[in-house]
């Protein structure tokens, strides 16, 4: 199965200011990835499909970049509401994976 | 709006069996393959099982195969899981999880979640 490696495991930032999470497969997932957000108590929610397209419902300081296996996700200027969990997940081999998430924390 | 409602979970013994279902609305369920992922307590997501849209095809993380049995009545718009062989590591959160395509893409819809607990 594909690994899916998600880094930083814990990312601090102060509300204003840039986030990227990064996001790196074992082997090539093409653009099949996605970004999911998950606060406390909450399902998880779609952000982000095929790498770079961006859900229903969220605002464009969510962007998604890379293909292959290098992946990013970048908040360009975190609000309180974006403080949460994030995950990525290949969707181009089965068994489907998730990264083991980033957690967005305010600094 | 898609709404999708998670029921069946509980306490069960360890060896034991638990039948979830997801009954679906808000869109045509026949059309999409349907997904179970779970969530042990503090800990991140994990991909199950995946139902495709004709409940022909479908797939299981290794951890499950052989003791979990997905399915689906399009006719009543509801997914089930067939659970047994119960361990405690199967504890968690389990969530009903919509396809974004009519094929099988993102994850895009999800339920509220049941919990399951194995524990003697």
């Amino acid at each position: 199965e594909i690994v899916m490696t998600q880094s930083p495991a814990t990312l601090s930032v102060s509300p204003g200011e840039r986030a990227a999470l990064s996001c790196r497969a074992s082997q090539s997932v093409s653009d099949n990835l996605a970004w999911y957000q998950q606060k406390p108590g909450q399902a998880p929610r779609l952000l982000i499909y095929g790498a770079s397209f961006r859900a229903t419902g969220f605002p464009a300081r969510f962007s998604g970049s890379g293909s292959g296996t290098e992946f990013t996700l970048t908040i360009s200027s975190l609000q309180s509401e974006d403080f949460a969990v994030y995950y990525c997940q290949q969707y181009n081999n089965w068994p489907r994976t998730f990264g083991q998430g980033t957690k967005v924390e305010i600094k | 709006e898609v709404q999708l409602v998670e029921s069946g979970g509980g306490l069960v013994q360890p060896g034991g069996s638990l039948r979830l279902s997801c009954s679906a609305s808000g869109f045509t369920f026949s059309h999409y393959a349907m997904h179970l992922v779970r969530q042990a307590p503090g800990k991140g997501l994990e991909y199950v099982s995946t139902v495709s849209s004709d409940g022909i095809r479908t797939d299981y993380t290794d951890s499950v195969k052989g003791r979990f049995t997905i399915s689906r009545d399009n006719s009543k718009n509801t997914m089930y899981v067939l659970m047994s062989s119960l361990r405690a590591d199967d504890t968690a959160v389990y969530y009903c999880v919509k396809d974004l395509l009519a094929g099988s893409g993102a994850f895009d819809s999800w339920g509220q979640g049941t919990l399951v607990t194995v524990s003697s």
